[in-house]
């Protein structure tokens, strides 16, 4: 079965940093590109950024350049989303998508609930 | 950054309705829209891919038509399992906007 499982939900302070993981199995990890969505809490889906496991070659919404890192271990068919510093407004759901050949992102994680608070 | 606007943002129906949901993108993207349907506390589902291709596994009721700028999806008979919030996305290039989603609720 093709899918993509994501680590557990995070409780975090303003300014701790964090990485959380996605792992994938039942396909070749290396050769799809793995995507990051938002969704604050009672909100929309925001694309976040996209990387290729098999080269590391990411590319970033504007919106989240400079304020995020995601990157890829093809070795251990891993992508991880990681914060230097989190803010409250981080708090949200974060999921990992697989890009299907074409574009569209057809195999979701499950979530993984970031919760930033003093 | 291209920009997504859907139609309506709530959406009143009942069971086996028409329901049609629109898409609108601030510059031409070819047919690379995707469909998506979230239910609450689920990740959200590929429903349709390439603005009319239906991702295998999804009922036949469900469907997508558009290109360039004008998108629209269409439910053909809404059944209870259909209300559920659904969202575009553009896909050109590598980036990925969404639209800001559409609640379909019972009437």
């Amino acid at each position: 079965e093709v899918q993509l499982v994501q680590s557990g939900a995070e409780v975090k302070k303003p300014g701790e940093s964090l990485k959380i993981s996605c792992k994938g199995s039942g396909y070749s990890f290396s050769t799809y590109w793995i995507g990051w969505v938002r969704q604050m809490p009672g909100k929309g889906l925001e694309w976040m950024g996209i990387i290729y496991p098999g080269d590391s070659d990411t590319r970033y919404s504007p919106s989240f350049q400079g304020q995020v890192t995601i990157s890829a271990d093809k070795s251990n068919s891993t992508a991880y989303l990681q914060w230097s510093s989190l803010k409250a407004s981080d708090t949200a759901m974060y999921y990992c998508v697989r890009r299907k050949q074409g574009g569209a992102f057809d195999i979701w994680g499950q979530g993984t609930m970031v919760t930033v608070s003093s | 950054d291209i920009q997504m606007t859907q139609s309506p943002s709530t959406l009143s129906a009942s069971v086996g309705d028409r329901v049609t949901v629109t898409c609108r993108a601030s510059q031409s993207i070819s047919s690379w829209l995707a469909w998506y349907q979230q239910k609450p506390g689920k990740a959200p589902k590929l429903l349709i891919y390439k603005a009319s291709s239906l991702e295998s596994g999804v009922p036949s009721r469900f469907s997508g038509s558009g290109s360039g700028t004008e998108f629209t999806l269409t439910i053909s008979s809404l059944q209870p399992d259909d209300f559920a919030t659904y969202y575009c996305q553009q896909y050109n290039s590598y980036s990925g906007t969404f639209g800001q989603g559409t609640k379909v609720e019972i009437k």
